[in-house]
């Protein structure tokens, strides 16, 4: 079973819509949920971080973590082509060790003007 | 804004031979990370790096890959043999303690021939 499922997506919204991206994960022990943008060829650019449940807001950018359904959104309110990029989803334990990310597979993204 | 830096950009190898990959983290940050993604695929987990010495390892990082610190400013990721698989771009990341958003470089694109 995959740890972090996301799904690849294409979207594509027009510019000015709610954009709604979903992961659902595996192992109840992650505490840290986290949001990044990658463009192409790019490095991924955290947008946001939350830990454990509820929610948090960041202008245009909701991050909704429920851990008792295993299950995180990130909300784009007002959508820009410039938010087109690609979006993944990451996950931490916490411990003593290197809190790796577990990563999903990323959803792409395409606003139009 | 702080920025995680990597050189280079590009690098052609052929198989067999050894590459080094190289990140200046952040400067106030004190946790090292080195992930890789395969063209179509998950931002993997190879390594994290704290207080000098590694802290947790994935089964990606086998004895063909060693990562080091060697002047208090640079992070370097070193691969001994390459392999064709191990073409990817290779992410550092870096972050301060008691936050656990990473910062990523713009990686580096290793092609092995």
């Amino acid at each position: 079973q995959k740890e972090v499922e996301q799904d690849p997506g294409p979207l594509s919204v027009p510019e000015g819509a709610i954009v709604s991206l979903n992961c659902t994960y595996s192992n109840s022990a992650f505490q840290y949920f986290m949001w990044y943008r990658q463009y192409s060829r790019k490095g991924p650019e955290l947008l946001m971080y939350t830990y454990s449940s509820g929610n948090k807001e960041d202008g245009r950018f909701t991050a909704q973590v429920d851990k008792s359904s295993k299950y995180i959104s990130l909300f784009i309110r007002d959508s820009q082509p410039s938010d087109s990029a690609t979006y993944l989803c990451a996950m931490s334990l916490v411990n003593q060790a290197g809190t790796a990310l577990i990563f999903g597979k990323g959803t792409t993204l395409s606003v139009s003007s | 804004e702080p920025e995680v830096t990597q050189t280079p950009s590009h690098q052609v190898t052929q198989m067999g031979q050894e590459v080094i990959l190289r990140c200046v983290p952040i400067s106030n940050h004190l946790y090292f990370y080195w992930y890789r993604q395969i063209l179509g695929q998950k931002v993997e987990f190879l390594v994290s790096f704290y207080n000098n010495e590694i802290s947790e390892k994935s089964e990606i990082f086998d004895d063909q890959f060693s990562v080091e610190r060697p002047d208090g400013s640079n992070f370097t990721l070193k691969i001994r043999s390459t392999k064709l698989e191990d073409s990817a771009m290779y992410f550092c990341a870096s972050r301060i303690q008691g936050q656990y958003g990473y910062t990523f470089g713009s990686g580096t694109r290793l092609t092995v021939v």
